[in-house]
């Protein structure tokens, strides 16, 4: 079975730039995550889709995040503008249904702001 | 919303030696409580995970043990290797699947 796939795997913009992540959840995995981790802490969570529908973002900064799965299957993040506070690995996971049921993680972009 | 909260936030330990991390959550509606190991620059790896209809679950060397009056449960890691060594995370899980994760322990296991 593959697993979660991201992309791309490093990206370095300026302050104040735009940058797009991907993400292709495992097949069938209806819930997808979004989480950011600012190095030496653990994952906070950003948005969660199940299917096409977003469960919680809560803690998406939207004034600059904007997310997307618009056919319930891959997604894409967006951060415009950037901030040097957005300097950060983020994470995509997927869970086969709304659980409780492991999440399994993408490889992760790792996003330095200069 | 849970609010989850890990101990110690670094552990060093000699090869050999048992480990033991510990998380306390505060919503009593979680019933999923995952451990993830990470190794430095790699994606969390699932370790062992329990539910809340379980009191106790162990796989080889690593078992996790939850007190859902407490609201609390722990990781404990016996006959440590330094392969061992790594950020290991916890996280409560309940309606519609959301997690929360600690903030994480460093482990050193020393040769």
């Amino acid at each position: 079975e593959a697993g979660v796939a991201q992309s791309p795997r490093y990206k370095i913009i300026e302050k104040r730039q735009s940058v797009a992540f991907w993400c292709n959840p495992i097949s069938g995995h209806a819930t997808l995550y979004w989480y950011q981790q600012i190095l030496g802490q653990g994952p906070k969570l950003l948005i969660q889709f199940q299917n096409n529908g977003v469960v919680d973002d809560s803690q998406l900064p939207k004034d600059r995040f904007s997310a997307e799965r618009l056919k319930g299957v891959d997604s894409t993040l967006k951060i415009q503008p950037a901030k040097l506070e957005d300097s950060a690995v983020y994470l995509c996971a997927s869970s086969l249904n709304r659980g409780p049921n492991e999440q399994f993680f993408g490889p992760g972009t790792r996003l330095t702001v200069l | 919303g849970e609010n989850v909260e890990q101990h110690p936030s670094t552990l060093s330990v000699q090869e050999g030696d048992s480990a033991v991390i510990k998380c306390t959550y505060s919503d009593s509606a979680s019933n999923y409580f995952p451990w993830y190991k990470q190794e430095l620059g790699k994606r969390p790896q699932l370790i062992i995970d329990i539910r809340s209809n379980v009191g106790e679950k162990k796989d080889q060397r690593i078992a996790v043990t939850l007190n859902k009056t407490a609201k609390h449960f722990s990781l404990h890691i016996t006959e440590t290797q330094p392969e061992d060594s790594a950020v290991y995370f916890c996280a409560a899980s309940g309606v519609f699947n959301k997690f929360y994760f600690g903030s994480g322990t460093k482990l050193n296991v020393k040769p």
